[in-house]
């Protein structure tokens, strides 16, 4: 079965980090781009930037360039996102998600909730 | 900067009935670029339509996608209860960018 598990909730206070994990199943993980976007309570959804996981490029949302990264551990084909300084209005669901055709992203992890607050 | 705008941003209707989505966006675009996605509470978006009219793996044919340059549309030809979600629109030039959503209310 072709699936997207990503790590479970996380609680942090504003200045910290957090990083999320995202385990691929069923396909060739190095295929594909792994994308990582996020949506905040009853809000649309927001791009973070991609990673490929074949050769580690990456590319970073302007809005986020210098609090995050992307990881990749092939091995155990899952990918990693680490967000620091963390603020309130980081609070969101994050999702990973796999670049298909049109481009568009046919396979999604089930979210991890990272909530902010003091 | 692109901007997406859909409308309308609640669509209430009843079962067997259509529905038409738009999704506008601020300057012309290639039709490969533009899809469509359906989510349900608490759950992940669901991929329904690529390259603007083309239907992913095992969506219904209820479901269908056109338009061009400014204007897309997404269509669901004979409403059923379990259609009852949000819809986005997604344009993907140098990097993915949402639509605010439509809601689908069945009543």
């Amino acid at each position: 079965q072709v699936l997207l598990v990503q790590s479970g909730a996380e609680a942090r206070k504003p200045g910290a980090s957090v990083k999320v994990s995202c385990k691929a199943s069923g396909y060739t993980f190095s295929t594909y781009s792994m994308h990582w976007l996020r949506q905040a309570p009853g809000q649309s959804l927001e791009w973070v930037g991609w990673i490929n996981p074949g050769n580690g490029d990456t590319k970073y949302s302007q809005k986020f360039q210098g609090r995050v990264a992307f990881t990749i551990d092939t091995s155990a084909s899952t990918a990693y996102m680490d967000l620091n300084s963390l603020r309130t209005e980081d609070t969101a669901i994050y999702y990973c998600a796999r670049l298909w055709l049109g481009p568009s992203f046919d396979l999604w992890g089930q979210g991890t909730l990272v909530t902010v607050s003091s | 900067e692109i901007v997406l705008t859909q409308s309308p941003g609640t669509l209430s209707l009843s079962p067997g009935q259509r529905a038409t989505l738009s999704c506008r966006v601020s300057q012309s675009v290639a039709s490969s670029n533009i899809a469509w996605y359906q989510q349900n509470p608490g759950q992940a978006p669901r991929l329904l339509i690529y390259g603007a009219s083309t239907r992913a793996t095992d969506i219904p044919d209820r479901f269908s996608g056109g338009g061009s340059g400014t204007h897309f549309t997404l269509t669901i030809s004979r409403l059923e209860p379990e259609d009852s979600a949000v819809y986005f629109c997604q344009q993907y030039a140098s990097s993915p960018l949402f639509g605010p959503g439509t809601k689908v209310e069945i009543k």
